[in-house]
């Protein structure tokens, strides 16, 4: 089945600067990688998400990229604010293979904290 | 639109006795998925259902462990004999299709604390 490993588990920057999290996975055929966002006490919301036939993917403060080849994918955030302060779970998933355990492989979270 | 609700929020039980968890997925998703978060780590996958059909179930953690999905909408997740490492918050999913590529839109999930 699918691996999936994240990195850092623990992100401390400054108020404005940029984070990175970064996400290997081990299953080649997987083709959906989806980041999560989970405030302390809440559930996990979809923030964005990359597609394999897409190398990077951008939405405002926020981007992914991806590559296959390396089998690794990140989550970058720029102009880092308070707000986004929470746990980031990076994931990946296989084509729907119709019998196997296909649900969303996780990574085990960042806890990214913005330092004011 | 009513997102994904699940029921009790918060559980205490005592080591030995049978829980009940439930989910509304969100009108209209066929699939839905079962995951178990224990403190400070990540989502393990428990079971998915595509309509009222669960393809695969050795994501589960043991056979004290059984899900089911009636008329492809609510689910309930039972535990039998509850330990105390079944503590943690189980969360539910739901996506409008199965497979890579749809949003899985969470509940709040329930937190079971067994003792």
């Amino acid at each position: 089945g699918e691996n999936v490993e994240q990195h850092p588990s623990t992100l401390s920057v400054q108020e404005g600067d940029s984070a990175v999290i970064k996400c290997t996975y081990s299953d080649s055929a997987s083709n959906y990688f989806p980041w999560y966002k989970q405030e302390l006490g809440k559930r996990p919301q979809l923030i964005i998400d990359i597609r394999s036939n897409v190398g990077e993917k951008k939405d405002q403060r926020i981007a992914v990229t991806l590559n296959k080849t390396a089998k690794h994918f990140s989550l970058h955030i720029t102009e880092t604010q308070p707000e986004d302060s929470a746990v980031y779970f990076c994931a990946a998933t296989p084509p729907y293979s119709g019998g196997g355990a296909d649900g969303l492989t996780f990574g085990k979270g960042t806890h990214l904290i913005i330092q004011p | 639109g009513a997102g994904v609700s699940q029921s009790p929020s918060n559980k205490v039980t005592e080591k030995g006795k049978d829980v009940e968890l439930r989910c509304d997925p969100i009108s209209g998703h066929t699939a839905l998925y079962w995951y178990r978060q224990s403190l400070g780590q990540g989502l393990e996958f428990l079971i998915y259902f595509q309509g009222n059909s669960a393809p695969d179930k050795s994501g589960l953690p043991s056979d004290r462990f059984s899900a089911e999905r009636t008329g492809g909408s609510v689910s309930t997740l039972t535990i039998q004999r509850t330990q105390q490492e079944d503590s943690a918050v189980y969360l539910c999913a739901s996506s409008l299709e199965y497979g890579g590529g749809y949003e899985q839109y969470f509940g709040p999930g329930t937190r079971l604390t067994v003792t």
